[in-house]
């Protein structure tokens, strides 16, 4: 199985800081990689797919990049709506597999 | 608009079985070129992916938990159902349904807002 790994598990900025997240996988996956936002209590939300395209509706302060192992989530600058946690996801390979999470908190 | 909704019991007692129902709005389930998922989410953890189904029946699931999991579709209520037998408190979460394409498959369009279900005694 491909496991999946984000750094840093918590990451402490302010608005308007551009803050990027990075995620591994242990063996290539091309560019099949998601990228998800959650709120408290909420169900994560599509924000990119296929590594770097930016699903509709999606302000463009956001970006991803990367392929094969090495995956980058980019806030260019960060706004209040943005305070929450950031998942990654491999499409690769079945079964599908999740990083365990980024949170973005306020300094 | 696409909506999806979990329903089921929040509490299930350790060893038995833990039932959900999923029901899409919006669309049908019969759609080609969509499956349907069950996704969890453990108290403070990280998102595991349970398994999937195409409306024809066919079955995916993780081999984590296979041995104890079977996903099922009523076309007919446009609802799609878990079970997972055996339960125990590491299977207390968050349980999301989500929509995937058929291609490529894998990646969650759209979620329903969850329902969280605790086992315990």
């Amino acid at each position: 199985d491909i496991q999946m790994t984000q750094s840093p598990s918590i990451l402490s900025a302010s608005v308007g800081d551009r803050v990027t997240i990075t995620c591994r996988a242990s063996q290539s996956i091309n560019s099949w990689l998601a990228w998800y936002q959650q709120k408290p209590g909420k169900a994560p939300k599509l924000l990119i797919s296929k590594a770097s395209s930016l699903e509709s509706g999606v302000p463009s302060r956001f970006s991803g990049s990367g392929s094969g192992t090495e995956f980058t989530l980019t806030i260019s600058s960060l706004q209040p709506d943005d305070f929450a946690s950031y998942h990654c996801q491999q499409y690769r390979i079945n079964p599908w597999a999740f990083g365990q999470g980024t949170r973005v908190e306020i300094k | 608009q696409l909506q999806l909704q979990e329903s089921g019991p929040g509490l299930v007692k350790p060893s038995e079985t833990l039932s959900l129902t999923c029901t899409v709005s919006g669309g049908s389930i019969s759609s080609d070129g969509f499956y349907w998922d069950w996704i969890r989410q453990p108290p403070g953890k990280g998102l595991e992916w349970i398994g999937s189904i195409y409306h024809r029946g066919v079955t995916y699931y993780n081999p984590s938990i296979e041995s104890r999991v079977s996903i099922s579709v009523d076309t007919s209520k446009n609802q799609f159902s878990l079970r997972l037998t055996s339960v125990t408190a590491a299977d207390t979460a968050v349980y999301y349904c989500a929509l995937t394409p058929a291609a490529p498959r894998g990646r969650f369009d759209y979620w329903g807002q969850g329902t969280l279900v605790a086992v315990s005694s």
